[in-house]
């Protein structure tokens, strides 16, 4: 079975500095998709990248990028220019061939100001 | 658009009392999603259901059934409520196929507290 881990449970930025969550991940197949949703206060579920195993560029996606390491099979969120708008939980998830996501428990991210 | 809508937003419900959530999108999905997030265990998945008339069962499935009424709705059941059910409850669904594979789109939640 897939697992998914994030290590930090909380982490804190000040505004306008970058930040980098971490995630890694267990499979044994080759072909898969990455994603990362952010949860702000709201509660409410946004996409905010997404990854393609089988591309070898990064995605990026405005101040967000993702640091893709296949054979490490880790996966990285890069914020830039943090903003107070950018405080939330953030979730790293995993997804087959199948119909289903697997997640990981989430980093909650303060932005200070 | 309204996108994945989801009632009531709030309950309280009683130990043993049932209750249905109900989850609606107007985005012409073909598989939807019934999750549960507890502080510190991101989101589980309870039950999906790939296409109209069909259901299976997810990480956390004990105590709940799902109806998948038709494309648009997709139904959780709790026939007897435990305080062990208390968690906000989210429902998604996603195209299958086209330009995004995978991507799920959440409704706002249901906060649910068993006393």
């Amino acid at each position: 079975a897939q697992t998914v881990t994030q290590s930090q449970p909380e982490m804190s930025v000040q505004e306008a500095e970058t930040v980098t969550l971490s995630c890694t991940y267990d499979t044994s197949e080759s072909n898969y998709y990455l994603f990362w949703y952010k949860q702000p206060p709201s509660r409410q579920m946004i996409l905010v990248i997404r990854q393609e195993a089988y591309k070898q560029q990064n995605a990026t996606e405005n101040r967000f990028s993702v640091n893709f390491q296949k054979a490490a099979k880790s996966f990285s969120l890069k914020i830039s220019d943090s903003q107070l708008g950018d405080t939330a939980m953030y979730f790293c998830a995993f997804g087959l061939g199948s119909e289903k996501l697997v997640f990981g428990k989430g980093t909650k991210l303060t932005v200070n100001p | 658009n309204a996108g994945v809508t989801q009632t009531p937003k709030f309950q309280v419900l009683k130990t043993g009392q049932s209750m249905t959530l109900q989850c609606a999108q107007d985005m012409n999905h073909n598989s939807m999603y019934w999750y549960r997030q507890d502080p510190g265990m991101g989101l589980r998945l309870i039950y999906y259901s790939a296409s109209e008339g069909t259901t299976d069962k997810g990480e956390v499935p004990n105590g709940y059934n799902v109806s998948r009424l038709n494309k648009r709705e997709f139904s959780l059941r709790l026939e007897s409520a435990a305080p062990s059910q208390t968690s906000v409850y989210f429902c998604a669904s996603r195209p299958r196929g086209g330009g995004r594979p995978y991507e799920q789109y959440f409704g706002p939640g249901t906060r649910l507290t068993v006393t």
